[in-house]
C-alpha cells in the first residue's frame, strides 16, 4: 500500500524567508502529485499538480519538484508572507486512488 | 466557475439518527469521494464513485453508504450515527479516467454525533 510522509509536522519561520516543504511516498509507480493548501475550517485549495513525467511545476512564489525515482517531492515557497500560513498537503494518484499526507503546518511569523 | 457544494456545513445529531450529507459538483467529473478528516489520521477514503450507478468502498466504509444517480450528485449516508463518526466530511472530484486527475475539494461538512 502506498504511504505518504510530510515531515517536518510543523514549520516556524519569520516572513520573507524561502523555505522548502518536503513530502515522500513508497510506491514510485503514480500518475501525478498534488500540493494543496488547507487553511483552518476550511477544504483543501489545490496548489499545483505535477504529472509523473514532469520534473516540476511553478506558479507564482511556489515552485513543485517530482523525483518519482526517489519517491520525493518538494514544494518551494519563495519569499514566504504571514498570508501563507496554513497547512499544506501533498497527495500521490496511484491510478485508482489517492494517498494524502498527514501535512506540515507552517507558521510565517511577521 | 465550477465548484463543490457540501451541505449542511454543520450539524449535530443523535447516536442511532441517520444522517446524510450531501454533496454537488458543477466540473462534470465523472470521478467523486468522500473523506473524512481526523486528528492524527489525517484523510480517510470512505466511499468513491468513478461514474453513473458506480460506487466502491473506501477504508473505512463501515457504516456510512452511497449513492450515484447522476453525475453532479454523491450524497453520503450515515446509516445510524455513532459518536465515532464525528468529524470532518469532505467531498472531492476529479476529471481524468477513474481515480485519475486533479482533485478538487468541498469546503467540508463538520458532524457532530452526540
Amino acid at each position: 500500500k502506498q504511504e505518504v510522509t510530510q515531515i517536518p509536522a510543523a514549520l516556524s519561520v519569520p516572513e520573507g524567508e524561502n523555505l522548502v516543504l518536503n513530502c515522500s511516498f513508497t510506491d514510485s509507480a503514480i500518475y501525478n502529485l498534488q500540493w494543496f493548501r488547507q487553511d483552518p475550517g476550511k477544504g483543501l485549495t489545490s496548489l499545483l499538480l505535477i504529472q509523473s513525467s514532469q520534473r516540476e511545476q511553478t506558479s507564482g512564489r511556489l515552485n513543485a519538484s517530482l523525483d518519482k525515482s526517489s519517491g520525493r517531492s518538494t514544494l518551494y515557497i519563495a519569499a514566504s508572507q504571514p498570508g501563507d500560513s496554513a497547512t499544506y498537503l501533498c497527495a500521490v494518484d496511484t491510478g485508482n486512488q489517492f494517498y494524502f499526507g498527514t501535512g506540515t503546518s507552517l507558521t510565517v511569523i511577521p | 466557475d465550477a465548484e463543490i457544494t457540501q451541505s449542511p456545513r454543520h450539524k449535530i445529531t443523535e447516536t442511532g439518527r441517520q444522517v446524510t450529507l450531501a454533496c454537488h459538483q458543477t466540473w462534470n467529473h465523472n470521478n467523486m469521494f468522500w473523506y473524512r478528516q481526523d486528528l492524527g489520521h489525517g484523510l480517510r477514503l470512505i466511499h468513491y464513485s468513478y461514474g453513473v450507478q458506480d460506487t466502491n468502498k473506501g477504508e473505512v466504509s463501515d457504516g456510512y453508504s452511497v449513492s450515484r444517480s447522476n453525475t453532479e450528485d454523491l450524497p453520503l449516508t450515515l446509516e445510524s450515527a455513532a459518536s465515532s463518526q464525528t468529524s470532518v466530511y469532505f467531498c472531492a472530484s476529479s476529471d481524468g479516467a477513474a481515480g485519475t486527475g486533479e482533485l478538487f475539494f468541498g469546503e467540508g461538512s463538520r458532524l457532530t454525533v452526540l
